[in-house]
């Protein structure tokens, strides 16, 4: 069964240092993953996504994601935070055999402290 | 640029009410899915719609019904409305069905059953 882990409720980073959400998955095939922003009552933002290529990808907001195969992860980071980037961030992957399908990490709630 | 639009925001609705959600597709954008989220959890996927032609189907209860226009726009439509369906519901669109391409959501709908 295909799968999406995000270990962390939640993360506390003081602003301006570097943060980092941590994402695993396991899925057959290859995976495209993709890491969404939710901020409160709102919907879900793309941030970036890794299809092949580059392990690391680059996205909004001064975002970038390390896609890793060896340890299935793709943890998303910036290397230096804004109190605007406290939200709630989602990791989700997608393979060919789940079509439509999107299977989400339970999300990561970023909290930055001024 | 535009948006994907869900209509309306909020909704009140009683048990065994129904209730009609939609979604307007950002244009150019040929396939809509449907995503369920409950108070602190993830989004779980519904249905989606290619062409207007129904194109997979995730936990979508029974009570539940969808459809994609001519133009595009689509509908969920819910009957015997439950205390258990009070949730946001999210439409979102992509240019294509292909699974490497991200996925752009809506504002979302509250739903509320009382």
């Amino acid at each position: 069964a295909q799968s999406v882990a995000q270990p962390e409720d939640q993360v506390n980073v003081a602003e301006g240092n570097p943060l980092t959400v941590k994402c695993t998955y396991s899925v057959s095939g290859n995976p495209y993953l993709f890491w969404y922003v939710q901020y409160p009552n709102r919907g879900l933002q793309f941030l970036l996504k890794y299809i092949t290529g580059d392990n690391l990808v680059k996205g909004s907001y001064g975002f970038e994601a390390e896609f890793n195969k060896s340890q299935t992860s793709f943890h998303l980071k910036k290397p230096s935070a804004l109190v605007s980037d406290s939200a709630l961030y989602f990791c989700a992957v997608r393979t060919y055999s789940s079509a439509s399908k999107i299977i989400f990490g339970s999300g990561t709630r970023l909290s930055i402290r001024p | 640029a535009a948006g994907v639009i869900q209509s309306p925001r909020h909704l009140i609705k009683e048990k065994r009410e129904t209730a009609t959600l939609k979604c307007y597709p950002i244009p150019r954008h040929d396939t809509v899915y449907w995503y369920q989220q409950g108070p602190g959890q993830d989004p779980q996927f519904l249905i989606s719609f290619y062409e207007k032609m129904q194109s997979d189907k995730g936990s979508i209860p029974d009570r539940f019904s969808a459809q994609q226009f001519s133009d595009y726009h689509s509908e969920l439509n819910m009957s015997s409305l439950e205390l258990g369906d009070s949730a946001l519901y999210f439409c979102a669109s992509s240019r294509s069905r292909d699974p490497s391409y991200e996925q752009y959501f809506g504002p979302g709908t509250r739903l509320t059953v009382t």
